[in-house]
C-alpha cells in the first residue's frame, strides 16, 4: 500500500506569488492534517480536515487556506508568499477522527526567494 | 512561553551510552503525549506514546509526570542508527489527535 504522498517534493517561488501543495492520504484514511516545519523547529499545526470539513485551524494568517476533496486528497494554498513561508510542509493522514496514529508524508520543501 | 519546551542539544554520545531527553509542557489540560523521531530532511515518525504509568519499548523508556508537566525519554545502549532529532509532542484535552503540538526537538548524534 502506498503511504501518504505529497507533491511537489521541492518548490521555489518568489515573494508575492501563490503556491498550491497537494497531498494524497493513505487509502481508506479520511482525515488529513497540514503542518509547517521551519528549519530548526518542530512542525506547527496549520489545518485538519475530516470528511471534507475543516476540523481545526492553527495560528496562521488568512493567506493560508486548504480544502479536502471527495476522494479525501487535500490541497494547501498559500497566497502572497513571504520569505518566512520558506519551510517543509508536511501532510499527515489518519483513519478516523479519534485518537490514533498519524502517518506523515515526506513533505514539500518550499523556498521563497 | 512555548507550549512544549525541549533542550535542543545537540547530544553527542558514544555507542552503548545511555542518554535521557526531557520535555516540559505548559498546558495542564494536555491529554496525550508522544515521542516522535525525525531523521534529517525526512518526515517525523512515531517512536512511542507516553503513559502516566511509564512505558518501555526495547531500549526506549518513556515517562510522564502530570504533576510536574514533564515528559522524558531514556535510550539505553545507544546505536549509531539512533542518531536523529527527537520531538516531544502533546495534544490538548478534547482536541483531535491530529492537532499535535510539537517541541523544537532534541538532536542526538551517536558516535562510533
Amino acid at each position: 500500500d502506498a503511504g501518504v504522498t505529497q507533491s511537489p517534493t521541492h518548490l521555489i517561488k518568489t515573494r508575492g506569488q501563490h503556491v498550491t501543495l497537494r497531498c494524497s492520504p493513505i487509502s481508506g484514511h479520511k482525515s488529513v492534517s497540514w503542518y509547517q516545519q521551519v528549519l530548526g523547529q518542530g512542525p506547527q499545526f496549520i489545518f485538519q480536515y475530516y470528511e471534507k470539513e475543516e476540523r481545526g485551524r492553527g495560528n496562521f494568517p488568512d493567506r493560508f487556506s486548504a480544502r479536502q476533496f471527495p476522494n479525501y486528497s487535500s490541497e494547501l494554498n498559500v497566497n502572497a508568499l513571504l520569505l518566512g513561508d520558506s519551510a517543509l510542509y508536511l501532510c499527515a493522514s489518519s483513519s478516523f477522527d479519534g485518537n490514533e496514529k498519524l502517518f506523515f508524508g515526506s513533505g514539500t520543501q518550499l523556498s521563497v526567494l | 512561553r512555548k507550549e512544549v519546551e525541549q533542550d535542543p542539544g545537540p547530544f553527542n554520545v558514544p555507542e552503548g551510552a545511555t542518554v535521557a531527553f526531557n520535555c516540559t509542557y505548559s498546558n495542564s489540560a494536555s491529554q496525550s503525549f508522544f515521542w516522535y523521531r525525525q531523521d534529517c530532511r525526512k518526515e517525523p515518525k512515531l517512536l512511542m506514546s507516553v503513559y502516566s504509568s511509564g512505558n518501555e519499548d526495547g531500549r526506549f523508556t518513556a515517562q510522564l509526570n502530570r504533576a510536574s508537566q514533564y515528559i522524558s525519554l531514556l535510550i539505553r545502549d545507544s546505536k549509531l542508527s539512533d542518531s536523529a532529532t527527537y520531538l516531544c509532542v502533546v495534544t490538548p484535552l478534547g482536541g483531535s489527535a491530529r492537532q499535535l503540538t510539537f517541541g523544537s526537538g532534541t538532536q542526538l548524534t551517536v558516535l562510533p
